[in-house]
């Protein structure tokens, strides 16, 4: 019963370099989200995916990309990753595309020196 | 956008006694209000929701306040224990496609036994 997986689950990077941050999930969900956490600011969305084939940006969305590659998988990359990119990614998924609960991972924390 | 403001940021009781987290948001046509409990290492959890047809609702030791002309709304623990110790969510959103919820802060709840 893995619920929401996310890798990787540690990730240092220097400036300038890309990664991409992969997410699945197994319940069969719509609707799927990348947050970012720091500290003192709870959570922002950086970009989501109401169904499979649509996606749109959140709160904080520069400096990221996403694919919504099929119902499962959704994945954020970061182009040029930069300090300030530096902290903990959720991603996060719902059964429907209105409200209800959301399904968290683990978290993926992401060091960019 | 909706801004949601949480306080306390950190709340420290003793085992036994009740906690209160207050939060407010900005959108008046805000009408879902979800709390979440994160633990150590862990994504966020749902322990309870409210909508705005409902000004209570309870669930075992907790329970959530909504008052919408005030637009702020509260968690209340009671008989607090030391796993309650986490750091708490609040959360609302609007009935839209997508469903973008914006998270308060974050209040860390420290249950000392």
């Amino acid at each position: 019963n893995a619920g929401v997986t996310q890798t990787p689950k540690f990730q240092v990077l220097k400036t300038g370099q890309s990664m991409t941050l992969q997410c699945a999930q197994d319940m069969n969900h719509n609707s799927m989200y990348w947050y970012r956490q720091d500290p003192g600011m709870g959570l922002r969305l950086i970009y989501y995916s109401a169904s499979e084939g649509t996606t749109d940006k959140g709160e904080v969305p520069n400096g990221y990309n996403v694919s919504r590659l099929n119902k499962r998988e959704f994945s954020l990359r970061l182009e040029s990753a930069a300090p300030s990119q530096t902290s903990v990614y959720f991603c996060a998924s719902k059964a429907g595309t209105s409200t209800g609960e959301l399904f968290f991972g683990e978290g993926s924390r992401l060091t960019v020196l | 956008g909706e801004n949601v403001e949480q306080h306390p940021s950190t709340l420290s009781v003793q085992e036994g006694d009740s906690a209160v987290i207050k939060c407010t948001y900005s959108d008046s046509a805000s009408n879902y209000f979800p709390w979440y409990k994160q633990e150590l290492g862990k994504g966020p959890q749902l322990i309870i929701d409210i909508r705005s047809n409902v000004g209570e609702k309870k669930d075992q030791r907790i329970a959530v306040t909504l008052n919408k002309t005030a637009k702020h709304f509260s968690l209340h623990i009671t008989e607090t224990q030391p796993e309650d110790s986490a750091v708490y969510f609040c959360a609302a959103s609007r009935n839209n496609a997508g469903n973008m919820l914006t998270f308060g802060g974050g209040t860390r709840l420290m249950v000392k036994p």
